[in-house]
């Protein structure tokens, strides 16, 4: 079945700092590609998301590639800022038997220190 | 404003208790879901629906019962609580698995 396999936390850097958070997926289709983010106490927000390979998702800074040869969509940023601070989750959408659906990561918690 | 309400926001039963979970979406997509987060855990996914009328289990159904009542509701029932299903709870509804869009949550405690 399919599965996402993303970097375990907690992340803590500072503020400035390059951020990278992996993610890996193994799928059986040709899966869409998303990251959400949680900030405490909220729901989950659609962060970035790509539907075919090497397409690249972007939001506020961040960035993550669509990369079938290594079946991964890494999240990037290169400054993080305090308010970044939340769980990010990798999840991919395939459809599987009679529907779409979507698999989640466990999450990776970021913390971002002034 | 369009999106996916879901009600309560929280609640605490006893275990053994009963309570259903309330979901509705006014972006008329077809599927909607039910998911649970639990630390550590990510969020996992309890019942589907891919289209009024039709609903199938997903990774972690026991205990929980559905219905889709209508294209915009999609309801989640806990027949007798137990402590293992203290959890948050979120909704999604989907067009075509291009798009998630997820409710603000619900909070359960079971004591």
């Amino acid at each position: 079945g399919d599965s996402v396999t993303q970097m375990e936390g907690p992340v803590t850097l500072s503020e400035e700092a390059f951020l990278t958070i992996n993610c890996t997926y193994t799928a059986t289709g040709y899966p869409s590609l998303f990251w959400y983010v949680q900030y405490p106490g909220e729901g989950l927000q659609l962060l970035l998301k790509a539907t075919k390979a090497d397409d690249k998702g972007s939001n506020k800074g961040f960035e993550a590639t669509y990369r079938k040869e290594t079946t991964s969509f890494h999240l990037e940023k290169g400054s993080v800022q305090v308010s970044d601070s939340a769980v990010y989750f990798c999840a991919l959408s395939d459809y599987g038997g009679s529907n779409y659906k979507l698999t989640f990561g466990k999450g990776t918690l970021l913390t971002v220190n002034p | 404003n369009a999106g996916v309400t879901q009600t309560p926001k929280f609640q605490v039963l006893k275990t053994g208790q009963s309570m259903t979970l309330q979901c509705a979406q006014d972006m008329n997509h077809n599927s909607m879901y039910w998911y649970r987060q639990d630390p550590g855990m990510g969020l996992r996914l309890i019942y589907y629906s891919a289209s009024e009328g039709t609903t199938d289990k997903g990774e972690v159904p026991n205990g929980y019962n559905v219905s889709r009542l209508n294209k915009r509701e999609f309801s989640l029932r806990l027949e007798s609580a137990a402590p293992s299903q203290t959890s948050v709870y979120f909704c999604a509804s989907s067009d075509r698995g291009r798009g998630y869009t997820f409710g603000s949550g619900t909070r359960l405690t079971v004591v």
